[in-house]
């Protein structure tokens, strides 16, 4: 079936610093990707969409300048976490929807990246 | 816009007990409806999915079937496992066949004891 593969899986980074996340389709070609946000004990909160060779689509209230994606191959979508401070940690995930034989459409999702700033 | 609402956890459970989650949802149109889980320190795995109403989604023993009448998609398991502890999520999405962006409950912590 469809894999996602996300890396790292953990990172601890210094405050001010920034941190890249990458999401690769391994067997099939992602031309959108979700990147959600999810805190401890609570629900996934979508933050952008990124599609191939287009600029991404913003959650509203979520800073474009700091959570820069990229998605410059059908492959690869990448989300960098810049000048992380302590509030950015988090455990982010991505997700691409799939297409299967004779069904409209579903999900996969990465194995998702603890972000930890101190 | 579109919401789901789980029902409140922790939910605790002895093994070979009977679960239900509650799902509810708001949407326009016809949605399509999941139930993803989530095990520690992990991403998130489709357990099961209904895209029109009336639909039973069913895996490893989890069904729930699309009720358009009561916007409800209610996760049901006969008999649970230890191995079942984990977080909940009940999702949907637009249906047809444009992929949107998937809505999340709140999610649904199930511990399972021995």
């Amino acid at each position: 079936g469809a894999v996602v593969s996300q890396h790292p899986s953990r990172v601890i980074c210094k405050s001010g610093t920034s941190v890249k996340i990458e999401c690769r389709s391994l067997d099939f070609q992602a031309t959108t990707m979700f990147w959600y946000r999810q805190f401890p004990k609570q629900s996934l909160m979508l933050m952008a969409t990124s599609n191939e060779g287009s600029k991404a689509t913003y959650e509203q209230g979520v800073e474009k300048d700091k959570f820069l994606i990229n998605h410059a191959s059908l492959t690869l979508s990448t989300l960098t976490v810049t000048s992380a401070h302590p509030e950015d940690s988090s455990f982010y995930i991505c997700s691409a929807p799939t297409h299967g034989q004779g069904e409209v459409y579903g999900y996969t999702f990465g194995s998702g990246t603890r972000l930890t700033v101190v | 816009g579109n919401s789901v609402t789980q029902m409140e956890g922790p939910v605790t459970l002895s093994e070979e007990a009977f679960l239900t989650i509650n799902c509810t949802y708001t949407a326009t149109g016809y949605p399509s409806l999941f139930w993803y889980v989530q095990y520690p320190g992990e991403g998130l795995q489709l357990l099961l999915k209904a895209t029109k109403a009336d639909d039973k989604g069913s895996n490893k023993g989890f069904e729930a079937t699309y009720r358009k009448e009561t916007t409800s998609f209610h996760l049901e398991k006969g008999s649970v496992q230890v191995s079942d502890s984990a977080v909940y999520f009940c999702a949907l999405s637009a249906g047809g066949t444009s992929y949107g962006k998937l809505t999340f409950g709140q999610g649904t912590i199930l511990t399972v004891h021995p």
